[in-house]
């Protein structure tokens, strides 16, 4: 049990669906991190935050993804008009937030989209 | 802008072998340095970690690392490995100062063969 927790573990959708999933970070962990991963490849940096505060979002992110963690607690992540693009592994990690610490990753949702 | 290289796409070794991977990243400051590994069907786990201090770290399961600055290089080593040490690894690269976003390299997909 690494502590991060996310939901759903599976998700398959249709092509130009919306899909959301959450992630519950470790108690405490004031910062949080999504990444993408795709067969065969190292996890892609999303976007993260520092408690409720988006800091930064990659240029990989188009307008159809959007994050919230609203109460600086758990976290979404929003897919908007899902394209097969957007098949991956989605994975949350969370840390203290100081300096010299490690992320803690979460199982991952798994994204099929067809 | 901070990226990370891992040269070897898969690598195949016999049981009792010794076990380099290769890891160079590219930033300008000072870092911190990680190792992850993903066990077939588990999440990511923290193998180790280099933050200061002793350029030589150990890690779990009988892994170390050497950070070699001049180089920008943050190889990982296991003297003996064993079929259980099967897995992908993933070498990762965070700011010293900001401790902002962890980067990831590709990583490398280790088989054992019993």
């Amino acid at each position: 049990d690494t502590g991060v927790s996310q939901d759903p573990r599976h998700k398959i959708t249709k092509r130009g669906q919306n899909v959301t999933f959450r992630c519950d970070p470790i108690s405490e962990h004031n910062r949080l991190y999504w990444y993408r991963q795709t067969l065969g490849q190292g996890p892609e940096f999303l976007t993260y935050f520092q408690n409720e505060a988006q800091l930064e979002k990659s240029r990989l992110l188009s307008d159809r993804f959007s994050a919230e963690r609203p109460k600086g607690s758990f976290s979404t992540l929003e897919i908007q008009r899902t394209e097969q693009g957007d098949s991956a592994m989605y994975l949350c990690a969370s840390s203290p937030g100081r300096e010299n610490t490690e992320a803690f990753f979460g199982q991952g949702t798994r994204l099929t989209v067809v | 802008a901070q990226s990370v290289s891992q040269h070897n796409h898969h690598v195949i070794l016999s049981e009792a072998a010794s076990l380099e991977l290769g890891c160079n990243y590219s930033y300008g400051g000072t870092v911190n340095l990680f190792w992850y590994v993903q066990y077939p069907g588990q999440h990511l786990q923290l193998l180790l970690k280099y933050f200061s201090g002793d350029p030589l770290v150990k890690g779990i399961k009988g892994f170390e690392a050497e950070f070699i600055k001049s180089k920008f290089s943050f190889n990982l080593r296991k003297p003996s490995v064993q079929w259980s040490d099967t897995a992908e690894y993933f070498c990762a690269v965070t700011s010293y100062s900001s401790a902002s976003k962890i980067i990831f390299g590709s990583g490398t997909r280790l088989s054992i063969r019993p």
